[in-house]
């Protein structure tokens, strides 16, 4: 069965930045893509962007277009998210999600990661 | 960016009751909607895509309509595992977009 492990929770200083991994499994991991969405404490979710794993290609929000570098490692089959100049309003729990082909919404995320950003 | 407005954002359901969530959206996104259920804790689960179409293993109580603009979510006989929060996502337009959340709890 599909399933996505993400890495561990983290805590980071203002301005710094954080790299979450997610290791796919269970499914051809290169001829799918990765999105990332975000949920800040309390708060709905935000869409990050995606990364398609055949290509490399990416479509990141404009929120985050020049903070966020989205990878992946097919020999591995894991995807990366790297948030740069965190800020505290970064605090979040971050998904990696199974892109869908086409308009097909993901089935299938990660246990999520939260990501503290504390002086 | 295209918005997209739920309502309610809060109600308070019964075990048995049917309960309709309404999306809006600011410009028409077709039927390219999704709905999502999300516990405490716990990733989003994908309910509905293309505004109506039941994602499989999803219960049949469950059912998604709308184009366009309006969109609705509705839960008939509603179940103790239905209380959660409710996300629409469109996938119409770039960036994706979620609207607020409808948290339902127990009356």
């Amino acid at each position: 069965q599909v399933q996505l492990v993400q890495s561990g929770g983290e805590v980071k200083k203002p301005g710094a930045s954080v790299k979450v991994s997610c290791k796919a499994s269970g499914y051809a991991f290169s001829s799918y893509g990765i999105s990332w969405v975000r949920q800040a404490p309390g708060q709905g979710l935000e869409w990050m962007g995606w990364i398609y794993a055949y290509n490399g290609n990416t479509n990141y929000a404009r929120k985050f277009q020049g903070r966020v570098t989205m990878t992946t490692d097919t020999s591995t089959s894991t995807a990366y998210m790297e948030l740069r100049s965190l800020r505290s309003d970064d605090t979040a729990v971050y998904y990696c999600a199974k892109k869908n082909r086409g308009v097909i919404p993901p089935e299938n995320w990660g246990q999520g990661t939260l990501v503290t950003v504390s002086s | 960016d295209i918005q997209l407005t739920q309502s309610p954002s809060f109600l308070s359901a019964s075990v048995g009751d049917r309960v309709t969530i309404t999306c809006r959206a600011s410009q028409g996104i077709s039927n390219y909607l999704a709905w999502y259920q999300q516990k405490p804790g716990k990733a989003p689960k994908l309910l509905i895509y293309s505004a109506s179409t039941l994602q499989s293993g999803v219960p049949s109580r469950f059912s998604g309509s709308g184009s366009g603009t309006e969109f609705t979510l509705t839960i008939t006989s509603l179940q103790p595992e239905d209380f959660a929060t409710y996300y629409c996502q469109q996938l119409n337009t770039y960036p994706l977009t979620f609207g607020g959340g409808t948290r339902v709890d127990i009356k």
